[in-house]
């Protein structure tokens, strides 16, 4: 099985709300990350843990809050976000974080700030 | 710091034709490569990989990449195509030294005519 699972699949939410974006994975994988990924552009990367604990942070705006509760979820909080939030964000997970290793992707969240 | 380049944002090909997308890297050190798709309004898979060894690699529907260490170049090459080949393909390099991130080319869109 080689899946990650992502929910919700479309996600609408105003400038004042709050929601927060859910990922999961039961390979093992003991690395996992978030992208932020606009029409047409490759992915960027956003945020990666390994083990658990939050390895890279791509100076994100603190309105994009991570959080990793056990080796198999990840979750991203929203908070006051902005138009030009609005993406699909990919979450993803390897078996470490190695350069060499395989990053598995799940189908994203597409994300409409209003 | 390491890049990749796609030359080539958009390559229209009929149907049984042969393809090549264009993926050149630039890093000062040893290189992980790595070629993944993304079907419309999906997440990425990975098609194939170059880690060592054979420079010549291939993935299970028929796509086939070649690592020339030379030109730094890591095409892509189908020798027929289909319709169900139709996605965006990116280009991704990775390396032992730094923070071993996946960057990602701009992307190919490949469109198969019938």
């Amino acid at each position: 099985d080689t899946e990650v699972t992502q929910t919700p699949k479309h996600l609408v939410m105003g400038m004042t709300n709050k929601k927060s974006l859910k990922c999961e994975q039961h390979m093992g994988h003991r690395a996992m990350y978030w992208y932020k990924q606009k029409a047409k552009k490759p992915p960027e990367l956003m945020f990666v843990y390994s083990y658990e604990k939050l390895s890279i942070n791509e100076s994100v705006p603190s309105r994009f809050s991570p959080e990793c509760p056990n080796s198999s979820l990840l979750n991203l909080h929203l908070h006051a976000l902005q138009p030009e939030d609005s993406a699909l964000y990919l979450c993803a997970s390897s078996q470490t974080q190695g350069a060499q290793e395989t990053q598995y992707f799940g189908p994203g969240t597409r994300l409409l700030v209003l | 710091a390491q890049s990749v380049t796609q030359l080539d944002s958009q390559v229209p090909v009929f149907e049984e034709a042969p393809v090549e997308l264009r993926c050149n890297y630039s890093s000062s050190v040893s290189v992980y490569l790595f070629w993944y798709v993304q079907y419309p309004n999906q997440g990425l898979q990975l098609l194939l990989k170059y880690l060592s060894g054979s420079t010549l690699v291939e993935s299970i529907n028929g796509f086939e990449a070649e690592f020339n260490k030379s030109q730094t170049s890591f095409h892509l090459r189908k020798p027929s195509v289909h319709i169900s080949d139709t996605a965006e393909y990116f280009c991704a390099v990775s390396s032992n030294f730094g923070n071993e991130k996946l960057t990602f080319g701009t992307g190919t869109r490949l469109t198969i005519i019938p």
